[in-house]
């Protein structure tokens, strides 16, 4: 069973900020949290990896609170193109169980 | 980053045959591959742990004599669907860690199997 809980589906508009909100309650001490991105007929696309607090790149920003029972990704000023599934995954290993990820529909 | 690769991009089949896909980590070793597969509308689904030099470790569920896999060296694993069927048709899925990395993960771009 997957580790994480996620929104289905959310929509937005283009230049809206979007947060994506994942729970997970069971986290292990080891465990790190990272988000993906997968468009249709592709292999997920990394974009932000993190253990506590808050990280920031060049695409997103991902923010865990001090529990750690929960994170947000945080995409700014989205665009069509970031039209996507989010799949929210924490692990301490590689073996990564993928729950049913949040699509995320950006509008004109 | 890190780049993985997968052969071919899409194939498509008779029913009966075997298929081999290869999965290539380009620069950068690893002694551990995995293999997803995604049916339409559906998330990944993690099919079993590839370990250079040694078995597999397959998922609950997972055939392995239907799904034979190979990860003969640090840059290269091999997932052949034996004797295909119209329901093995989907979305198959590699991705590695390089070495000593664990915890960063990189996906091949996924090769779509189309049984006849």
């Amino acid at each position: 069973l997957a580790k994480t809980t996620q929104p289905i589906s959310m929509d937005s508009y283009e230049g809206q900020e979007v947060n994506i909100t994942c729970s997970h309650n069971n986290i292990a001490t080891n465990d790190y949290i990272t988000w993906y991105q997968q468009f249709p007929s592709q292999g997920p696309r990394f974009i932000i990896q993190g253990y506590k607090t808050k990280v920031t790149n060049e695409v997103a920003s991902l923010f865990i609170p001090a529990d750690r029972k929960s994170s947000t990704l945080s995409l700014p000023r989205v665009s069509l193109s970031d039209t996507a599934v989010y799949y929210c995954l924490v692990a301490d290993t590689g073996k990564l169980i993928f729950g049913q990820g949040t699509t995320l529909q950006v509008k004109p | 980053g890190a780049v993985v690769s997968q052969h071919p991009s899409w194939v498509i089949c008779k029913s009966g045959t075997s298929v081999k896909i290869e999965c290539r980590s380009l620069d950068f070793q690893a002694t551990t591959m995995f293999w997803y597969r995604q049916f339409p509308k559906q998330s990944l689904m993690l099919m079993a742990t590839s370990n250079e030099g040694s078995k597999a470790t397959y998922e609950q569920g997972v055939e392995k004599d239907k799904f034979l896999i190979n990860h003969a060296s640090l840059t290269l694993s091999t997932l052949t669907v034996t004797s295909a069927h119209p329901e093995d048709s989907s979305f198959y899925i590699c991705s590695a860690p390089p070495i000593g990395q664990y915890n960063e993960q990189f996906f091949g771009p996924g090769t779509r199997l189309t049984v006849l």
